[in-house]
């Protein structure tokens, strides 16, 4: 199985910072991999896609990059809206995984 | 509106079953795959199932392999989750989930509590 590493597990920051959070893959998953956030007691969103797409109504200034085995989602001039916990997830192949998470804080 | 709804969670004592479903409305079933996720109390993302469109490929992860069972019908928009031999470990929200461009379409999730 391919696992996924996650970091840092937790994250404070301020409003108007920008923030990164990286995945490591346990092997290439060339650009296979997505990004979420899940809010408390709410279904987790889809937010980047196939490494660096940006969904659809997501705005601009989350951005996804990387490929083969490290990944990264930046948040630009955060929002009081951002303060959520971050999931990457690879489906590379079909026994998908997921990071632990991090949950990004207000400082 | 693309919308997912599950439901059939509830408290169930180990050992028992328990079969989820989920309807989905807003988009045509069988254009996609669907998967079921699960959240464990305060615990992160699991995947549990993947199904094909056509249901022809199917794969589960391996702590649920065995008791677990992942079917749809196309035709009733409908995906289901047939869950056996529940153990305390398969406590969890469980989720419905569309995937196209990763998993882009999820429901609200329904909640399993094994415990006697």
């Amino acid at each position: 199985d391919i696992q996924v590493t996650q970091s840092p597990s937790t994250l404070s920051a301020s409003v108007g910072d920008r923030v990164t959070i990286t995945c490591r893959a346990s092997q290439s998953i060339n650009n296979w991999l997505a990004w979420y956030q899940q809010k408390p007691g709410k279904a987790p969103k889809l937010l980047i896609y196939t490494a660096s797409n940006l969904e659809s109504g997501v705005p601009s200034r989350f951005s996804g990059s990387g490929s083969g085995t490290e990944f990264t989602l930046t948040i630009s001039n955060l929002q009081p809206d951002d303060f959520a916990t971050y999931y990457c997830q690879q489906y590379y192949t079909y026994l998908y995984t997921f990071g632990q998470g991090t949950k990004l804080e207000i400082k | 509106e693309v919308q997912l709804v599950e439901s059939g969670g509830g408290l169930i004592q180990p050992g028992g079953s328990l079969r989820l479903s989920c309807a989905a409305s807003g988009f045509t079933l069988s254009s996609y795959v669907m998967n079921w996720v699960r959240q464990a109390p305060g615990k992160g993302l699991e995947w549990v199932s993947y199904i094909s469109g056509s249901a022809s490929t199917i794969h589960y992860s391996d702590s649920v392999k065995g008791r677990f069972t992942i079917s749809r019908d196309n035709a009733k928009n409908s995906l289901s989750l047939q869950m056996n031999s529940l153990r305390a470990e398969d406590t969890a929200v469980y989720f419905c989930v569309r995937e196209d461009y990763g998993l882009d379409v999820w429901g609200q999730g329904t909640r399993v509590t094994v415990s006697s």
